[in-house]
């Protein structure tokens, strides 16, 4: 099946800070999304991005489709961007996620 | 924006015993809802897709027997987790998937943490 591998796996930065996350996937999907997982288990949609760059506050997306990888930027962290990030792909009706990014913000 | 609840966020119960967890849309008429499981510090793993008046799809190595899903209406699905045993202790998620135009995204309820003692 198709693989969804997130770099890195864990994320240590100061408050203010700018941050990649990187999602790469093994074949075509029909599109990819990304969530932000807080502290508290809640998922939250962040981005629904097959291709193209979409932009929301401090948070901005990138996904090469034609490169199988996507890409989400974080500005000028904070401390409420602690949690994990993830990204999943859907092909054939299943939604498949990647181990996901642990982002921790010091204050 | 949508809204997905479940119900009961935490439970504690005995091995042996069985739990009911509810999954409801609130202001959404959902055909499909997804049910995940997440071990601490792991992705989300789905185990199975419910749909709304047939029998649900399970993934490959979810015993169905084990993890009774019914999607009795269009906007409740219930994951009931039979004879639970510690190794069941989890993280269950709900979710639905909605169209707005082509895009299709996935909302999420709060959870629910299942500890079997």
């Amino acid at each position: 099946g198709i693989q969804v591998e997130q770099s890195p796996p864990d994320l240590i930065l100061q408050e203010g800070a700018n941050s990649t996350l990187r999602c790469n996937f093994s074949d075509s999907v029909n599109n990819l999304q990304w969530f932000h997982q807080n502290p508290w288990g809640q998922l939250i949609n962040l981005f629904y991005i097959p291709s193209g760059t979409k932009q929301n506050g401090r948070l901005s997306a990138t996904t090469v489709a034609t490169e199988r990888y996507s890409l989400l930027y974080i500005s000028s962290s904070q401390t409420t961007d602690s949690g994990v990030y993830f990204c999943a792909v859907n092909r054939d009706d299943k939604i498949i996620f990647g181990k996901g990014t642990r982002l921790h913000i010091l204050p | 924006g949508a809204v997905v609840s479940q119900h009961p966020s935490r439970v504690i119960c005995k091995s042996g015993t069985s739990v009911k967890i509810e999954c409801r849309s609130l202001d959404f008429q959902a055909t499909t809802m997804f049910w995940y499981r997440q071990f601490p510090k792991k992705s989300l793993m789905l185990m199975a897709t419910s749909n709304e008046g047939s029998k649900a799809t399970y993934e490959q190595g979810v015993e169905k027997d084990k993890f009774l899903i019914n999607h009795a209406s269009l906007t409740l699905s219930t994951l009931t987790v039979t004879s639970a045993h510690p190794e069941d202790s989890s993280f269950y998620i709900c979710s639905q998937g909605r169209l707005a135009g082509v895009q299709e995204t996935q909302y999420f309820g709060p959870g629910t943490r299942l500890l079997v003692l």
